[in-house]
């Protein structure tokens, strides 16, 4: 596609119920990253997928969280069990390396209220 | 651990104004550094990416700088517009790996 998609623009969950996030990513782009963005924070970085490699999953803040990418493409970010506290906009990213020049690029986001 | 600061927090200025918006990292040892535009509720719209190996990039009336030894970058906006409000954001890709670190960035405001 034309940019990284996310689905959906927006998601209101009840506390303790499991949440699955998507990201489309850029066609090609092989590298994929999910961040979180809280209210009044900065962006955090939750996971990173690289090709056929193991993810860098050292950003991910619970064993609640947990995250797959699918044939080298999509990926779900899945919360289980929701807390307050996960409230807020996850942001995915995908960047290809060309000559040496790595850019990222950003989708929509995902807003997830947790009630 | 890298840390990025962006300053001033918050920018109101006057439609017609040229500004510049900073970001300073803590650790020099940086692939490149990515400026980037977040309209409210949006996500994030790249702007500029400068290589460590460059000084600066230009696109439009803006103009990123990165003075990599010292672990600073600044974001020029020449002639600022009201379509030009929204939060910039700083975020550097360090040598040895591949997770962006982002600062909190500037909400800048253009009043007509």
């Amino acid at each position: 596609g034309a940019g990284v998609s996310q689905s959906p623009s927006n998601k209101v969950t009840e506390k303790g119920k499991d949440v699955e996030l998507r990201c489309d990513p850029i066609s090609g782009h092989t590298a994929l990253y999910w961040y979180r963005q809280s209210l009044g924070q900065g962006l955090e970085f939750l996971i990173y997928f690289q090709g056929n490699s193991a993810p860098d999953k050292s950003g991910l803040p619970s064993d609640r969280f947990s995250a797959e990418r699918t044939g080298g493409s999509v990926s779900t970010l899945t919360i289980q069990r929701t807390q307050q506290e996960d409230s807020a906009v996850y942001l995915c990213a995908s960047s290809l390396t060309l000559r040496g020049l790595t850019e990222a690029f950003f989708g929509q986001g995902t807003r997830l209220t947790v009630v | 651990k890298q840390e990025v600061t962006q300053i001033p927090a918050a920018l109101s200025v006057p439609e017609g104004e040229n500004l510049v918006l900073n970001c300073s990292f803590t650790d020099s040892a940086i692939y490149n550094l990515q400026w980037f535009r977040q309209d409210p509720g949006k996500g994030l719209t790249s702007l500029l990416l400068i290589q460590s190996s460059q000084r600066e990039q230009t696109s439009g009336r803006l103009n990123a700088s990165l003075d990599k030894s010292s672990g600073r970058s600044t974001l020029y906006i020449a002639a600022s517009q009201p379509g030009d409000s929204a939060t910039y954001l700083c975020a550097v890709r360090p040598d040895s790996g591949y997770a962006l670190n982002f600062g909190k960035g500037t909400s800048l405001l253009v009043t007509p």
